[in-house]
């Protein structure tokens, strides 16, 4: 089955850099990649998305990257703010028969963005 | 804006015991899932739900659980004799339509088994 890997795991960086998350996924089949933020005692909030036939996606400070050859999609967030401090889900979906929903998750990356 | 709620937000049980998470889902939505959080791992798919029936489940999803829509607004999750090993923080998602894969998640219920 499909497997995303995710890292860092925790990412550390100062008030108005910028941050990148990358992750990696198994199943060449996967045409789905959401980013999901999660903050303290929170579910995950879909923040961007990405679908196989675009190389990338943008929405003001947070932007979506994928190559579907190297079978990896990353996330970049510019001008971080403090309000960016969450964890960041990156997940695939496998969208066959009733597959539809069943997102398979990385393991999450702790961003903390310093004032 | 609309949102999925789940109900209660914390849980306690004894070992052994059953227990219901109870979530409603955004009205007009048509598809409906429960994931799990053990603390510090990745979230996982248990269960999707739609047209009244289960359409598809993981691994984790075994006898113990269930999933039922008891009227038009509620969708719930039973484990049936629950194992220190369900601790963890559920969430309740939906999707509004097949072909649009947005999932709305719920805040979660953190299940305590002791």
């Amino acid at each position: 089955g499909e497997n995303v890997e995710q890292h860092p795991s925790t990412l550390s960086v100062q008030e108005g850099d910028s941050a990148v998350i990358k992750c990696t996924y198994s199943d060449s089949a996967s045409n789905y990649f959401p980013w999901y933020k999660q903050e303290l005692g929170k579910g995950p909030q879909l923040i961007i998305d990405i679908r196989s036939n675009v190389g990338e996606k943008k929405d003001q400070r947070i932007a979506v990257t994928l190559n579907k050859t190297a079978k990896h999609f990353s996330l970049h967030i510019t001008e971080t703010q403090p309000e960016d401090s969450a964890v960041y889900f990156c997940a695939a979906s496998v969208n066959y028969g009733g597959s539809q929903g069943n997102l398979i998750f990385g393991k999450g990356t702790k961003l903390s963005v310093k004032p | 804006e609309p949102e999925v709620t789940q109900t209660p937000s914390h849980q306690v049980t004894q070992m052994g015991q059953e227990v219901i998470l109870r979530c409603v889902p955004i009205s007009n939505h048509l598809y409906f899932y429960w994931y799990r959080q053990i603390l510090g791992q990745k979230v996982e798919f248990l269960v999707s739900f739609y047209n009244n029936e289960i359409s598809e489940k993981s691994e984790i999803f075994d006898d113990q659980f269930s999933v039922e829509r008891p009227d038009g607004s509620n969708f719930t999750l039973k484990i049936r004799s629950t194992k220190l090993e369900d601790s963890a923080m559920y969430f309740c998602a939906s999707i509004k339509t097949w072909g649009n894969e947005k999932l709305f998640f719920g805040s979660g219920t953190q299940l305590s088994v002791l």
